[in-house]
């Protein structure tokens, strides 16, 4: 059974940093290209960016609002996704998910607050 | 960013009765390889999305084949046979044809 589990999220004030991670078990980590997802809260769901494959390059794609301030890691050794989140603004208040290819297995999100 | 357009927006249905939300996109989502990476979700309250249908019309492992989804190039369609009340929650459209990803702004599928 595919199984993602994000953690990390919290509480952090405008400017600040967090990390979060996504556990991954169930299908092999290394061969899927892994994405974030963010809601913000009562909205829909906005594509945060992507990682690929190190067979397809490992490299990285960001949506607009976050480039240059998220970025995306594996450790394909761990099984485990990553997102650095820098210069955190209150509009990146979100449950954020990881998932897999383009949405076909889902973690339960991570709650990240940034408010003063 | 391609803007993908849902219809309604709130589709207050019977149980039991057939219920469909469109789909549009601002640019034809048929890739250079062919294929067409158009997806449906369903998330129900408080819950993670699920992909109910990928690339147009297949449906994932798992999903009642009273789900079905059909369409081409700019316009596509979800349509649930009979509405049961597992059913109900939040569905959304989402093309990964074009870089980013984008969803359509959801459709609250509710009890009439």
């Amino acid at each position: 059974e595919v199984q993602l589990m994000e953690s990390g999220g919290g509480l952090v004030k405008p400017g600040g940093s967090l990390r979060l991670s996504c556990a991954a078990s169930g299908f092999t980590f290394k061969f899927a290209w892994m994405s974030w997802v963010r809601q913000a809260p009562g909205k829909g769901l906005e594509w945060v960016g992507r990682i690929k494959r190190k067979t397809d390059g490992g490299t990285t794609d960001y949506a607009a609002p976050v480039e240059g301030r998220f970025t995306i890691s594996r450790d394909d050794s761990k099984n485990t996704l990553y997102l650095q989140m820098n210069s955190l603004k209150t509009e990146d208040t979100a449950v954020y998910y990881c998932t897999s290819g383009y949405g076909s297995a889902w973690g339960q999100g991570a709650l990240v607050t940034v408010s003063s | 960013d391609v803007v993908m357009t849902q219809s309604p927006l709130s589709l207050p249905v019977t149980l039991g009765q057939p219920a469909s939300i469109s789909c549009r996109s601002s640019q034809s989502l048929v890739y250079s390889d062919g294929d067409t990476y158009l997806y449906w979700f369903q998330q129900k309250p408080g819950q993670s999305p699920r992909r109910l249908i990928y690339k147009v019309s297949n449906g994932e492992s798992g999903v009642p084949d009273r789900f079905s989804g059909s369409g081409s190039g700019t316009d596509f369609t979800l349509k649930i046979s009979r509405v049961e009340a597992e059913d109900l929650g939040i569905y959304y459209c989402m093309q990964g044809t074009h870089w980013p990803p984008t969803f359509g702004q959801g459709t609250k599928l509710e009890i009439k």
